[in-house]
């Protein structure tokens, strides 16, 4: 099936620090989602991107869709301690046919972040 | 305007007893999803349910393991006989249509935990 490879896993970094993660896939995906979970809580959407090249900002994040629509970056400025949490890229699944089932995502494992004050 | 609602947020089941997660989705939106996260994992599609309809199910244990989304009344997760590894956090997550833009809302989760 479809996996989403994130890296890195894990990042501990001061206050003020920008950050920078990204995703990787075997196959080829047309959207690209960027999710962040607090603990305890659920995913909540980022930043959303359609187009291949696509540079997307929202506040201090900004995420990218790679040209070769198999990889996606995701970069927090100026980082700050609510920042904190486990950050997920997603994209569309497959269905068991093949082709694209609109609604179901696959998820990568996350990058936990660590921000000290 | 309420979000997703969930609940329990927690249930605790021994081993061979049954769960029942609730998802009431956010009031108009009509599809409804169901996730599953073990601890330190992203999460993990199950089923895909429209009002009164199973649309997508690829993501489901064969066995134990049933959803349903009535024409009245919230979305239920059921798992029978429940074991161990059924521990994790179960996310519903609902939205208008089956949005090209997936604008999911996700709840904040049910965390079963088998004894």
């Amino acid at each position: 099936g479809q996996q989403l490879n994130q890296s890195p896993q894990s990042m501990f970094i001061q206050e003020g620090e920008d950050v920078s993660m990204n995703c990787t896939s075997s196959s080829i995906f047309n959207t690209w989602l960027w999710y962040k979970q607090d603990p305890g809580e659920g995913p909540v959407l980022l930043i959303a991107l359609y187009k291949a090249g696509e540079l997307t900002s929202n506040g201090r994040l900004t995420a990218q869709f790679g040209i070769t629509r198999k990889d996606s970056f995701l970069n927090i400025s100026a980082s700050i301690p609510s920042d904190v949490g486990i950050y997920f890229c997603a994209g569309p699944g497959s269905s068991n046919a093949g082709g694209t089932s609109y609604g179901k995502l696959t998820f990568g494992q996350g990058t936990i972040l660590t921000v000290h004050p | 305007n309420a979000g997703v609602m969930q609940n329990p947020r927690h249930l605790v089941r021994r081993r061979g007893q049954e769960a029942r997660l609730r998802c009431s989705p956010v009031k108009g939106h009509s599809h409804v999803y169901w996730y599953r996260q073990l601890p330190e994992e992203g999460l993990k599609f199950m089923v895909y349910l429209q009002k009164e309809n199973i649309i997508d199910e690829s993501g489901m244990p064969k066995e134990r393991f049933s959803a349903e989304f009535p024409k009245e009344g919230p979305s239920i997760l059921r798992i029978q006989q429940v074991v161990r590894g059924d521990s994790a956090a179960y996310f519903c997550a609902s939205s208008t249509r089956d949005t090209p833009n997936y604008g999911y809302t996700f709840g904040s989760g049910t965390r079963l935990t088998v004894v």
